[in-house]
């Protein structure tokens, strides 16, 4: 069965930075390419990023390009997300997603990313 | 970016009922169009893929058909746990874009 468990969600001030984690199992992880989810409060779903099976290519909403970083170890069954310079409109639940034929097949239980002074 | 519009944004059904809710794509997507359910405090989970497969484990009350632009989700019968909000996804073109979502209540 297919885990997802995210973590390093928090409460963080404007401008500060916070990494997210999320590990993988159930799967063969370094074969899928893997993506970066978030819902504002009360709102919709919108991408994030995302990161090829090997790591050769990643991908940026316009919103976070140049403050977010997507990662990857295949060795560890880990996905990152590396945010700097944090803004309150980033403030969301952060879903770890694994990414089969061009569907979003499977979903981690998310994690909350507060951003307030 | 591909921009997708749902409609409606919510609606108000009762059990039994056949619900349809549409999905616009501001340019063709072929059938790169899958469609999610979301609880309330739940992660979003995949109901419909490559615009009419159903996922494995979905009841055969839910469907989907369209191509090129225009897409549908229908329930037929609709059951007390099927009260979620609908998203449809473009998977066509980077990055991937999500309708606003339809939240069906209950009547």
């Amino acid at each position: 069965e297919v885990h997802l468990v995210e973590s390093g969600g928090g409460l963080v001030q404007p401008g500060g930075s916070l990494r997210l984690s999320c590990s993988a199992s159930g799967f063969t992880f370094s074969t899928y390419a893997m993506h970066w989810v978030r819902q504002a409060p009360g709102k919709g779903l919108e991408f994030v990023s995302a990161i090829t099976n090997d790591g050769g290519m990643t991908y940026y909403a316009d919103s976070v390009k140049g403050r977010f970083t997507i990662s990857r170890d295949n060795s560890k069954n880990t996905l990152f997300l590396q945010m700097s310079s944090l803004k309150s409109e980033d403030t969301a639940m952060y879903y770890c997603v694994k990414e089969r034929t061009s569907c979003y097949i499977s979903w981690g239980q998310g994690t909350l990313v507060t951003v307030s002074s | 970016d591909i921009q997708m519009t749902q409609s409606p944004s919510s609606l108000s059904a009762s059990v039994g009922d056949r619900v349809t809710i549409t999905c616009r794509a501001s340019q063709t997507i072929s059938s790169y169009l899958n469609w999610y359910q979301q609880k309330p405090g739940e992660a979003p989970k995949v109901l419909i893929y490559s615009a009419s497969s159903l996922q494995s484990g979905v009841p055969s009350r839910f469907s989907g058909s369209g191509s090129g632009t225009d897409f549908t989700l229908t329930i037929n019968s609709l059951q007390p746990e099927d009260f979620a909000t609908y998203y449809c996804q473009q998977t066509n073109g980077n990055p991937y874009t999500f309708g606003q979502g339809t939240k069906v209540e209950i009547e």
